[in-house]
């Protein structure tokens, strides 16, 4: 049972372009979502995160989406990067310090 | 950023070989470490969670007999995959949290190990 999921497993974005990576959740039991971003022979780094109580968080370049009523969920990159380009995984929880439950990530490719 | 080593980062061995992963944390002290599992296109799996002197606690499903788990102190955790078979071959990864930070936000993950049982 894929609680989270992310259907897409690669993505390709041109230099300065936006990048959007999506997720779909099934547990409305949910109520905390994070990124992480992964380079190869590297772990997991948290990128950025959400609270079920907002629909958009912003830090920087990146902008993490939350639709609750489609347990929906997107992070957006402006302008991508060639440096952007790794693996993305997006994770939820029940509370801030929860079990995550990690969806099966998404390889985006920035290229310049 | 704080950071957690471990080792090693591929191991090849033949079915019915004991197999030991470290898990160490450089620069804080880690209360709490978590074990995951991933397979080829899959999701990173939560197999068990350790905290720092006491047993760990295992997912549904995962056989505490086949991982061993010990987290005998504050910078170490080690993940001994017993009699490994063919079928326990995947990506095997530790992530760790201190006294400072208890959400997810604070989790620090090693880079990974790719086990390969033939």
């Amino acid at each position: 049972d894929q609680q989270v999921k992310q259907n897409s497993p690669s993505l390709s974005v041109q230099e300065g372009r936006i990048s959007i990576l999506n997720c779909d959740y099934t547990n409305s039991m949910f109520d905390y979502f994070l990124w992480y971003k992964k380079y190869p022979a590297e772990g997991p780094t948290f990128l950025i995160s959400i609270s079920s109580i907002k629909d958009k968080n912003e830090d920087g370049r990146f902008t993490v989406f939350l639709n609750k009523s489609a347990k929906h969920l997107s992070l957006h990159i402006v302008p991508s990067q060639p440096g952007d380009s790794a693996v993305y995984f997006c994770a939820a929880s029940r509370n801030q310090g929860g079990k995550l439950i990690f969806g099966q990530g998404t390889e985006l490719s920035v290229k310049p | 950023g704080a950071v957690v080593s471990q080792h090693p980062s591929r191991v090849i061995c033949k079915s019915g070989t004991s197999v030991k992963i470290e898990c160490r944390s450089l620069d804080f002290q880690a209360t709490t470490m978590f074990w995951y599992r991933q397979f080829p296109k899959q999701s990173l799996m939560l197999m068990a969670t350790s905290n720092e002197g006491s047993k760990a606690t295992y997912e549904q499903g995962v056989e505490k007999d086949k991982f061993l788990i010990n987290h005998a102190s504050l910078t170490l955790s080690t993940l001994t995959v017993a009699s490994a078979h063919p079928e326990d071959s995947s990506f095997y990864i530790c992530s760790a949290r201190g006294f400072r930070g208890h959400t997810n936000e604070k989790l620090f993950f090693g880079s990974g190990t790719q086990l390969s049982v033939l």
